[in-house]
């Protein structure tokens, strides 16, 4: 059984650029979520994904925006990046949406925004 | 709004049994849920609640009490690898995480 994976594992950006961040989720898994974790903070909820249709989402601007694919995959996008964008990126699999208080993350992506 | 409140650091000896507590400002959530987070690693699952009480699995309990708006993670005969922050987590149409506790464990 494989478990989620994300890529990259680092990335730098300039302010202003665009991001396109992916996740596999675990097999058997039709729901993603995303999460931003500042350093010493908790993963704050950017949104869901439930067999590719977005199925609640915390308090992010639209410049954050998701797809889920036929294959569970996912992607996260952010336009216009700003230096607070700088963090670590985890998704999480789950086997339903009603399952969603068992999350199995990824190891994440770190990204930093100079 | 919905938060959660955790204590930011805890300190407990070796061998000995330490409570990490949570309190919510949040109704209508399905249940309450404990995540372990190693530094530079991913969060692990330990353990939901979605109804009042005590779940128990293995050296680690968790209880939650929807009238007090409280819940607590219970770890017993630590170990030094439980060195590590934990976060609860209310599941709504969205998951809430609380900043977490650092647990810190003496020998």
């Amino acid at each position: 059984e494989t478990g989620v994976t994300q890529s990259p594992t680092h990335l730098i950006k300039t302010r202003g650029q665009q991001v396109t961040l992916r996740c596999s989720s675990q097999s058997g898994h039709n729901t993603v979520s995303w999460y931003q974790q500042a350093l010493g903070q908790g993963p704050q909820f950017i949104f869901q994904y439930y067999r590719e249709e977005e199925n609640g989402r915390g308090n992010f601007p639209p410049r954050f925006s998701g797809l889920q694919f036929p294959n569970y995959s996912s992607e996260l996008n952010v336009n216009a990046l700003e230096l607070d964008d700088s963090a670590l990126y985890l998704c999480a699999s789950s086997p339903g949406a009603l399952s969603s208080y068992e999350q199995y993350f990824g190891p994440g992506t770190r990204l930093t925004v100079t | 709004g919905q938060s959660l409140e955790q204590p930011s650091e805890v300190t407990a000896v070796e061998g000995a049994i330490v409570q990490i507590n949570c309190t919510y400002q949040t109704s209508g959530f399905y249940g309450l849920s404990w995540y372990q987070q190693h530094d530079g690693g991913a969060p692990t699952f330990l353990s939901y609640n979605a109804l009042d009480g005590l779940e128990e699995t293995g050296r680690f309990s968790s209880f939650l009490s929807r009238s007090d708006s409280y819940g607590y993670l219970l770890l017993q005969e630590l170990q030094m690898k439980d060195s590590a922050s934990y976060f609860c987590a209310v599941i709504l149409n969205k998951i809430i995480f609380g900043k977490g506790t650092r647990l810190h464990i003496l020998p």
